[in-house]
């Protein structure tokens, strides 16, 4: 079935980076882009950018531009996006999500079961 | 604070309607499809209604959405207490370049 899935929790020092994986299996890689949405505990939805799987092209919020790297294996159908010099506030359940179309809304209809990544000393 | 508004909370009793209000902008709503998701507690988003009034397959009837100039709304007919959790609103934004996500509405079923 289509599936995205993600790599495990982990517990990082502030100033570190995080990379965080994302597989995706179950329908053509390169065909659909992925957008990367964080989630601070007990908050909202927060888009952090996107990347186009067919090319790596990518596109990030001007909040984490200079900071998120994202990038893409098509060997393994894997994304990844690496968050650098982490913050407590950086503390978050990260998901991919696979982009529908425009003809059909531009949604995200399949997503990653999350990656908790807590900053802590 | 987000650039899409949402109520935090709502609720309603079962077998009634309930509506959740988003409101955005000439630049996000005013221009772009809003689409909704559902997340139940501990889990990741669910997509509940594309292109303001679609459903995806195996989203029941009961749930639907409409927009009206740099408003959009989501209701659901027919409450059941599994409908009890948190709902979002998102739309692309031209002047951000990017999605923006509504706050989220807490749905308790009285």
């Amino acid at each position: 079935q289509v599936q995205l899935v993600q790599s495990g929790a982990g517990v990082k020092k502030p100033g570190a980076s995080v990379k965080v994986s994302c597989k995706a299996s179950g329908y053509s890689f390169i065909n659909y882009y992925i957008y990367w949405v964080r989630q601070a505990p007990g908050q909202g939805l927060e888009w952090m950018g996107l990347i186009n799987p067919s090319d790596g092209g990518t596109s990030s919020a001007q909040k984490f531009q200079g900071r998120v790297t994202m990038t893409r294996d098509t060997s393994t159908s894997t994304l990844y996006m690496e968050v650098g010099s982490l913050r407590s506030d950086d503390t978050a359940v990260y998901y991919c999500a696979r982009l529908l179309p425009a003809a059909r809304g531009s949604a995200l209809d399949i997503w990653g079961q999350g990656t908790l990544v807590t900053v802590s000393s | 604070q987000s650039v899409l508004t949402q109520p935090p909370s709502a609720s309603g009793t079962p077998g009634q309607r309930v509506t959740i209000s988003c409101s955005g902008s000439s630049s996000n709503i005013g221009a772009n499809v809003v689409n909704w998701y559902q997340q139940l507690p501990g889990t990741a988003p669910k997509l509940l209604i594309y292109s303001n009034s679609q459903r995806p397959s195996g989203v029941p009837d009961r749930f639907s959405g409409s927009k009206s100039g740099t408003s959009a709304s989501l209701a659901i007919s027919g409450l059941q207490s599994e409908d009890e959790t948190d709902y979002y609103c998102a739309a692309w934004d031209d002047s951000l370049s990017g999605v923006i996500f509504g706050g989220g509405t807490k749905l308790t079923v009285l």
